[in-house]
């Protein structure tokens, strides 16, 4: 059974450029939820999607965007990137809830 | 809200001795899951252990175990015969039904010596 599937894993961009995140759950998970890693901040916690309706939202700006689609894959969406936008982003899957989530490996975004 | 706290920023142990990662957390909810995470150098997140609140009966998985004191909101992960492959960050972790987000501990960071 393939695990959760991130795309790209690395990935440079320059000050106010926007990218786009790629996340496939394991095959049956309906809940895919994202977190951005940094040295100073930790774990933090972006947002849940469940059968492509967002379900929580973490406090960041609404240049932080996601969706889901109907085979449960996600995308996340950064616009107007800033310097501090530099981080891993992990995503996880979960058939519901994150009473055991499986993370993919992250998409590691350098802006500069 | 939901806070996990991680006082050990780092930790050593000797090869095939054992080694306990310290975890608190705060919340007003009675039902809910913790979590023990290991993320090596490879980046990717791995569950080692998971509890469940309502159970009394501490969780192990082979060499890993943890001490859940619910009333003190303690929950601490022990490692034993501890191995090379066992180096990496352990992050805590809370999860509440409703919730949809894990809440992490800023982690500790674990070097085996040989």
């Amino acid at each position: 059974k393939a695990g959760v599937t991130q795309t790209p894993r690395y990935l440079i961009k320059t000050r106010g450029q926007q990218v786009t995140l790629s996340c496939s759950p394991i095959s049956g998970h309906r809940s895919v939820s994202w977190y951005q890693q940094t040295p100073g901040q930790g774990l933090q916690f972006l947002f849940e999607y469940f059968s492509e309706t967002q379900r929580n939202k973490g406090n960041f700006p609404g240049r932080f965007s996601g969706r889901q689609f109907s085979n449960s894959r996600s995308e996340m969406n950064v616009s107007t990137l800033e310097l501090g936008d530099s981080a891993l982003y992990l995503c996880a899957s979960s058939l519901r809830g994150h009473t055991e989530a499986f993370f993919g490996q992250g998409t590691r975004l350098t802006v500069v | 809200a939901q806070t996990v706290t991680q006082s050990q920023p780092e930790m050593s142990v000797q090869e095939a001795e054992t080694v306990t990662l310290s975890c608190t957390y705060d919340t007003s909810e009675s039902d809910y899951y913790l979590f023990w995470y290991k993320q090596p150098p490879s980046r990717q997140m791995i569950l080692v252990i998971r509890q469940e609140a309502y159970k009394q009966q501490n969780a192990t998985e082979n060499r890993f175990s943890v001490n859940f004191q619910k009333a003190a909101k303690s929950f601490s992960l022990k490692i034993s015969d501890s191995q090379l492959g066992d180096a990496a960050m352990y992050f805590c972790a809370y999860y509440q039904g409703g919730s949809e987000k894990l809440v992490f501990g800023k982690g500790t960071k674990l070097t085996v010596n040989p």
